[in-house]
């Protein structure tokens, strides 16, 4: 039971424009969303965070929005830059529960210059 | 800066023996964690420890222990290594409530 979902595995953007990953979860409970980046050979690193009192986060060029009742977030990059070119996964939490993350499958983002 | 050092980057390992994935993290977290990643699948949690010497299975603990012994470190084995174990291996640790997890570099693990 995927309780996180990122339903484009791929997405390719020019660069100096916006990229939008998206992610969507089923779990009602999840109240602190992250995403992360990761390259090849290299663990995730952290991009931003959104607790379920807000409904955006910004941070430079990173912007994440999140739809409650849709139970859905994005994820804006703007503008794109080649650096920017890697996999991008969603990540839930229930806070009062036991830390764990859950992750989605995650959306490769590739920046054509 | 917070680090969380695998002990190896590539390991190959034959089908039966015991492997033993060392994690260390430097910033007196209380959480960790070990994760898998696969292609089309993401990262599945293994175990995780909230605390010395306690731990809770996560979505796949299958052929996988775990050890915590002290805060600082957590072990990942695999009791008899298994073709359909080999996979990228990530620890992260974390502080708490609403803070982020942050990972190792990553062992990729080859079992053959």
């Amino acid at each position: 039971d995927q309780q996180v979902k990122q339903n484009s595995p791929s997405l390719s953007v020019q660069e100096g424009r916006i990229s939008i990953l998206n992610c969507d979860y089923t779990n009602s409970m999840f109240d602190y969303f992250l995403w992360y980046k990761k390259y090849p050979a290299e663990g995730p690193t952290f991009l931003i965070s959104i607790s379920s009192i807000k409904d955006k986060n910004e941070d430079g060029r990173f912007t994440v929005f999140l739809n409650k009742s849709a139970k859905h977030l994005s994820l804006h990059i703007v503008p794109s830059q080649p650096g920017d070119s890697a996999v991008y996964f969603c990540a839930a939490r229930v806070n009062f529960g036991n830390e764990k993350l859950t992750f989605g499958t995650g959306t490769r983002l590739t920046i054509i210059p | 800066d917070v680090k969380v050092t695998q002990s190896s980057r590539y390991l190959v390992k034959r089908t039966g023996e015991k492997v033993f994935l060392e994690c260390v993290q430097d910033m007196d977290h209380e959480n960790m964690f070990w994760y898998r990643q696969d292609p089309g699948l993401g990262l599945r949690l293994i175990y995780f420890s909230y605390d010395v010497k306690m731990k809770e299975k996560g979505d796949i603990p299958e052929g996988y222990s775990v050890s915590r012994e002290k805060k600082e470190r957590f072990s990942l084995i695999l009791e008899s290594a298994s073709t359909n174990q080999t996979s990228m291996y990530l620890c992260a640790s974390s502080l708490g409530v609403n803070t982020e997890a942050f990972f190792g570099q990553g062992t990729r693990l080859t079992v053959v």
